[in-house]
């Protein structure tokens, strides 16, 4: 089944403590995004990645790092998370850099405390 | 800078009673256009996209939209609504997928 996965689904942690969300798709997809929701503010990109060792900043890229290694992960890295950081975050894959519409994964909720 | 508005934050509809959800963007030339349902503790789905061409695109799940270049609009509408359509839905822009801030849709029984 053509997906993208994400993990974990749920975590909770510390301000502070280093943490990675990992995203997987079997699509043989070029293009990936990580985006985070929040109430009333509908889905902010974080960073995209056009291909293998391409990343670019979106609109809310501080606090977060990426890397994209290779094609099917890309992995969200939050190396001192803070509580406003705290969010829903969605990774999602395209063919064709979102022409076609995105793949999206089921979402990782995240609680810094 | 494109940018989309979903003007309403939270629509209820009765049942079997038609939806129309709004949406508007801004942009220098026609951007891509896409709506996408969320429902509770899921991702994202594609509904429908627009490219160009016939300005009535379907989409799945019985939804259409309708493309008005005059209106920089890309609404979003369904006949007669399910309780299963009950969710979260979001019109984005553009190949760098721009998202509103969506709508919430509650249907009474």
């Amino acid at each position: 089944e053509a997906q993208v996965t994400q993990n974990p689904r749920y975590l909770i942690t510390v301000t502070g403590k280093k943490l990675t969300v990992t995203c997987s798709q079997n699509m043989n997809h070029e293009y990936m995004s990580w985006y985070r929701q929040d109430p009333g503010l509908g889905l902010r990109q974080i960073y995209y990645s056009m291909n293998v060792e391409v990343t670019d900043k979106g609109d809310v890229p501080e606090g977060y790092k990426v890397s994209r290694k290779e094609k099917r992960n890309f992995p969200l890295i939050l190396e001192s998370p803070s509580p406003n950081q705290t969010s829903l975050y969605f990774c999602a894959s395209s063919l064709d850099r979102g022409v076609g519409g995105y793949t999206f994964g089921s979402g990782t909720r995240l609680t810094v405390v | 800078a494109q940018s989309v508005t979903q003007p309403d934050i939270h629509i209820t509809v009765s049942e079997g009673a038609s939806l129309e959800l709004r949406c508007n963007y801004s942009y220098g030339a026609t951007p891509y256009l896409f709506w996408y349902v969320q429902s509770p503790g899921q991702g994202l789905q594609l509904l429908l996209k627009y490219f160009s061409g016939d300005t009535l695109v379907q989409g799945i799940k019985g939804f259409e939209a309708e493309f008005k270049r005059s209106q920089s609009s890309f609404n979003l509408r369904k006949p007669s609504v399910h309780w299963s359509d009950a969710a979260e839905y979001f019109c984005a822009v553009s190949n760098d997928m721009r998202f509103g801030a969506g709508t919430r849709l509650t249907v009474k029984p």
